[in-house]
């Protein structure tokens, strides 16, 4: 069964620079392409970034676009996302997530229990 | 971006009501439409895709049609487990986007 656990959320002032990572377990993550989508407090959810199976393609919410990176380590079954600059509308729940029906994630049918981003001095 | 609203935002139902959400694009999606239901604290769970094709191990009383701009959830009859948010999302063209959610509350 497919298993995703994120972990790196945590408190963090404006400006700064937090890593999530998410371990997946249960399918061959070489093969699947991945994406992160977050929550704000009572927000809709928000697709971030997505990326490819063999990482040769990644995309991005053009509100992320430039501060973000979406990257993996196949070898290590690992997604990641390096977030600099953070701003306080980055405060949210990080989900990765992931479906393997297609060769990239239309939508979503396995996700992570989240990690909290806090943007906050 | 495609912007996705629902309809309504909540939504007050008894146990074994029919109940329908409406998701409205302001472009055509042809049938590129999902659902999903949210518990609090909790992950999203898939529902449906392609607009109309059930996930497998959801019950049959979940179903979904439209095509376009219009679509629609609908549990036929409400079950105690199915109080909860759900979400549709477009996957028609990037950057998928998300509905605002409608929240079906026990009346």
């Amino acid at each position: 069964e497919e298993q995703l656990l994120e972990s790196g959320g945590g408190l963090v002032q404006p400006g700064g620079s937090l890593r999530l990572s998410c371990a997946a377990s249960g399918f061959s993550f070489s093969s699947y392409a991945m994406t992160w989508v977050r929550q704000a407090p009572g927000k809709r959810l928000e697709w971030v970034s997505g990326i490819s199976g063999s990482g040769d393609r990644t995309d991005y919410a053009d509100s992320v676009k430039g501060r973000f990176t979406i990257s993996r380590d196949n070898s290590q079954n690992t997604l990641y996302l390096q977030m600099n600059s953070l701003r306080a509308e980055d405060t949210a729940l990080y989900y990765c997530a992931t479906d393997g029906r297609n060769a990239y994630n239309w939508y979503f049918s396995h996700w992570g229990q989240s990690t909290l981003v806090t943007v906050s001095s | 971006d495609i912007q996705m609203t629902q309809s309504p935002s909540t939504l007050s139902a008894s146990v074994g009501d029919r109940v329908t959400i409406t998701c409205r694009a302001s472009q055509s999606l042809s049938t590129w439409l999902a659902w999903y239901q949210q518990k609090p604290g909790k992950a999203p769970k898939l529902l449906i895709y392609l607009a109309s094709t059930l996930e497998s191990g959801v019950p049959s009383r979940f179903s979904g049609s439209g095509s376009g701009e219009e679509f629609t959830l609908t549990i036929s009859s409400l079950q105690p487990d199915d109080f909860a948010t759900y979400y549709c999302q477009q996957y028609n063209s990037l950057p998928w986007t998300f509905g605002q959610g409608t929240k079906v509350e026990i009346k």
